[in-house]
This record gives C-alpha cells, structure tokens and sequence, in this order.
C-alpha cells in the first residue's frame, strides 16, 4: 500500500505570495491533519479534516486554510505569505478521525522557504 | 490539558551501548502515546504507541518503551545503539476524545562510532 505523499517537496516564494500544498492520504483514510514544524516552535497542529469536514483547528492566522476532497486529498493554502511562515508542512493520515488511539502515518513534508 | 515533556533535548550514546530518551506526560485522561522517529529531510515514523493494554511495549528496530502511570513517565530504551539509529525522536500523547495529537519537543539522538 502507497503511503502518504505530499507535493511539492520544496517550494520557494516570496513574501506577500499565496501557495498551496497537497496531500494524498493512504488508500481507505478518511483523515488528513496538517502540522507545522520550525526549529522554535517544534510541531504544531495546523487543523484536520475527516470526511471533507474541519474537525479540529489549530492556534494558527486565518491565512491557513485548508479543504479535503471527496477522495480524501486535501490541500493546504497560505495566503500573504509572511517570512515566519518558512517551515516543513506535514501531513498525516489515518483510518479514524483524530483524538483516537488510531495511528496516524506522516508523508515526507514539504519545505517551504519564504524569502 | 494535555502535554508532554522530554526532558533531554540531545543524547549522544557509543554505537553498541544502551540508549534512554525520556518522556513525562500530563493529561487529565487516560492518555495514549507514541514515540515517533524523522530521520533527516524526511516525515515521522511510528515506532512505538501505547493504548491501555501491555505497559510494556515493543515497537520496531529494536526499540521499546513502558507506561508507568505513578510516574507519568513513557521512556524509550533500547538495548544496544546502532548508527542507523541517529535520529529525532518525538514523544507524542493523546486521549480518546481528544482532538489532536500533542508533540513534545523531540530529542536528537547521536550516535558516537
């Protein structure tokens, strides 16, 4: 079974810019949650959909967004891209919804550089 | 609320000796746990969870780790450290229920030859 992907792996904008991340999930996985990570913040929670619905959503700006597709891939849209925003964006899948003991399986990220 | 805390941010070890990574946990539930292992330039992988049933769990590449509730602790050890084992690794708690996974805020592993 593939696992999960993300694309693009690297992307470099620049400040004021818009760009959008995708996730494929496994086959069979209904959610898709999004994470943050930086070196001085570690990993944090962006939001997570299950079944094209937002469950959950993280402490993050309103210029993250995100949407799930009926096929269950979801992409992840940052507007007015700010110098902060530099990060690796991971995705993570799993059969159940988030909170329960269902294990979630993280794909390779994508690095995001603003400059 | 729930957190957890790692409480060394690097550890170096010599190739063949044991390795310890420690983790304490806070929830006002019963939590379930991960370890988790990125590798450099690349995602998370699932090493370990534990979900209420053995304390004691045995997760892959040798390595393991054990509830102990008195002590609010999920500590991962392995016996005998290998070069591949060079990593990040984050210890990670959430409680059914719950709405999300909380990460604490990892331990760089090193390997000495």
């Amino acid at each position: 079974k593939a696992g999960v992907t993300q694309t693009p792996r690297y992307l470099i904008k620049t400040r004021g810019q818009q760009v959008t991340l995708s996730c494929s999930p496994i086959s069979g996985h209904r959610s898709v949650s999004w994470y943050q990570q930086t070196p001085g913040q570690g990993l944090q929670f962006l939001f997570e959909y299950f079944s094209e619905t937002q469950r959950n959503k993280g402490n993050f700006p309103g210029r993250f967004s995100g949407r799930q597709f009926s096929n269950s891939r979801s992409e992840m849209n940052v507007s007015t891209l700010e110098l902060g925003d530099s990060a690796l964006y991971l995705c993570a899948s799993s059969l159940l919804a988030g909170g329960s003991t269902d294990t979630q399986y993280f794909g390779p990220g994508t690095r995001l550089t603003v400059l | 609320a729930q957190s957890v805390t790692q409480l060394d941010s690097h550890v170096s070890v010599s190739e063949g000796t044991p390795v310890l990574l420690r983790c304490n946990y806070s929830s006002s539930y019963s939590p379930s746990l991960f370890w988790y292992v990125q590798h450099p330039n690349k995602g998370l992988q699932l090493l370990l969870k534990y979900t209420s049933a053995a304390t004691l769990v045995k997760g892959i590449n040798g390595f393991e780790a054990e509830f102990k509730k008195s002590e609010t602790s999920f500590h991962l050890t392995k016996p005998s450290a290998h070069m591949s084992d060079a990593a990040e690794y984050f210890c990670v708690v959430t409680y059914p229920g719950g709405e999300k996974l909380t990460f604490g805020t990892g331990t760089r592993l090193t390997i000495i030859p």
